[in-house]
């Protein structure tokens, strides 16, 4: 069974440009979270989807938005990049909604803004 | 509000020896608990999670957490270490009303030979 494969694995972008970036759930999963990793605030969370309806959404400018499509597959996009978002973006895949379910993670994407 | 924290971000042990990372959680309730691990360039990996049913918790990887609601800890144990098991080590908590995860400041284990 294949993993939760994340696209593209790196990423450099411009302040001010925006980005998309791609989660592959596991086959059968319908959630899809996302994540940020950075070294000063560590892993937050971003949203999370659920048939393709978003359940749930972290502390996060309105720059940051998802959204999941009728396969599951979700997309990340940022608009308008700022320096502090440099970060690792990782997604999770469970089979149900919420984090009790045994959440699945990709390898993640890293993002430098400069 | 319900929160972990993580004592030590950086833990050292000999090969062979005990493993002990530490995690506290602040709940009013029993939370669910969950320890992740996190090799070099890697997504994170569940190792183990306490969901009310058992205190002593046993994950992969021969690690094992023990819920003490006295303590308010959950705290993660390996008798003998690896060389394979350094890496970054999370703890993370679900807030009641939150259905996501909220993670601890993560430990860095390293093993010396």
């Amino acid at each position: 069974k294949a993993g939760v494969t994340q696209t593209p694995r790196y990423l450099i972008k411009t302040r001010g440009q925006q980005v998309t970036l791609s989660c592959s759930p596991i086959s059968g999963h319908r959630s899809v979270s996302w994540y940020q990793q950075t070294p000063g605030q560590g892993l937050q969370f971003l949203f999370e989807y659920f048939s393709e309806t978003q359940r749930n959404k972290g502390n996060f400018p309105g720059r940051f938005s998802g959204r999941q499509f009728s396969n599951s597959r979700s997309e990340m996009n940022v608009s308008t990049l700022e320096l502090g978002d440099s970060a690792l973006y990782l997604c999770a895949s469970s089979r149900k909604a919420g984090a009790v379910d045994e959440q699945y993670f990709g390898p993640g994407t890293r993002l430098t803004v400069t | 509000a319900q929160s972990v924290t993580q004592l030590g971000s950086h833990v050292s042990v000999s090969e062979g020896a005990l493993v002990l990372l530490r995690c506290n959680y602040s709940s009013s309730v029993p939370p669910y608990l969950f320890w992740y691990v996190q090799y070099p360039n890697q997504g994170l990996q569940l190792l183990l999670k306490y969901t009310s049913a058992a205190t002593l918790v046993k994950g992969i990887n021969g690690f094992e957490a023990e819920f003490k609601k006295s303590e308010t800890s959950f705290h993660l144990t390996k008798p003998s270490a690896h060389m394979s098991d350094a890496a970054e080590y999370f703890c993370a908590v679900i807030k009641t009303g939150a259905n996501n995860l909220f993670f601890g400041t993560g430990t860095r284990l390293t093993v010396i030979p």
